[in-house]
């Protein structure tokens, strides 16, 4: 059963535009929603993250989205640049003692 | 990032053959885990430990096994390799309340 369904697997993106990537969770007990980045040869890399509390949190160009009732988030990247190309992954946990659940992954590309 | 030392970067083995992945910790952090990516399946948790005395199975945790010998240290074993197994493998130490996992370089294993 998967938790975190992603969407989409890939995307294409011109430089200066919006990327938007979706996230559905299914477990209503999950309350952390990070977003992880991760290029070629290195390990994911925590963006941002967001809890159940908030409907929206924002650091720089990235931006969450956070449905509570929909059970659903979303990463916006405002001003897309070349070098936001690399893979990200949404994910949730539940209370942060087991571990984190992760997407299939989005693989993003920003054409100059 | 120094933290989070993975060993070896990459291994080819056979079919058959007992392998240790090996990751060791430098900021004393409690819990750590182990997760393998593979292509569009994003990253799943194989197993978890909360400190020397606690492991824990994660979602895919069959045909693995795990040793914490010490707080900084955290090994992934395959009793019997197999090739799907071949995958990226990452130890992820937990490194505070706010960033989760931090995660380590990883290590590509093939199986043939």
């Amino acid at each position: 059963q998967q938790q975190v369904k992603q969407s989409p697997q890939s995307l294409i993106v011109q430089k200066g535009g919006i990327s938007i990537i979706n996230c559905a969770y299914e477990n209503t007990a999950f309350d952390y929603f990070p977003w992880y980045q991760q290029f070629p040869g290195k390990g994911p890399a925590l963006l941002i993250a967001i809890r159940p509390d908030v409907s929206e949190k924002k650091e720089g160009r990235f931006t969450i989205s956070f449905n509570k009732s929909a059970k659903q988030f979303s990463l916006h990247i405002m001003d897309s640049q070349p070098g936001d190309s690399a893979t990200y992954f949404c994910a949730a946990s539940r209370g942060g003692a087991d571990g984190l659940t992760f997407g299939k992954g989005t693989h993003l590309i920003i054409q100059p | 990032d120094a933290d989070v030392t993975q060993t070896p970067r990459n291994r080819i083995t056979k079919t058959g053959k007992r392998i240790m992945l090996e990751c060791s910790q430098t900021k004393g952090h409690d819990r750590m885990y182990w997760y393998r990516q593979d292509p569009g399946l994003g990253l799943r948790l194989i197993y978890y430990s909360f400190d020397v005395k606690d492991i824990n199975k994660g979602e895919i945790s069959d045909g693995y096994s795990v040793s914490r010998q010490a707080q900084a240290k955290f090994s992934l074993s395959l009793e019997s390799a197999i090739p799907n197994q071949t995958a990226l493998y990452f130890c992820a130490p937990y490194r505070d309340k706010n960033e989760k996992l931090f995660f380590g370089s990883g290590t590509q294993l093939s199986v043939l």
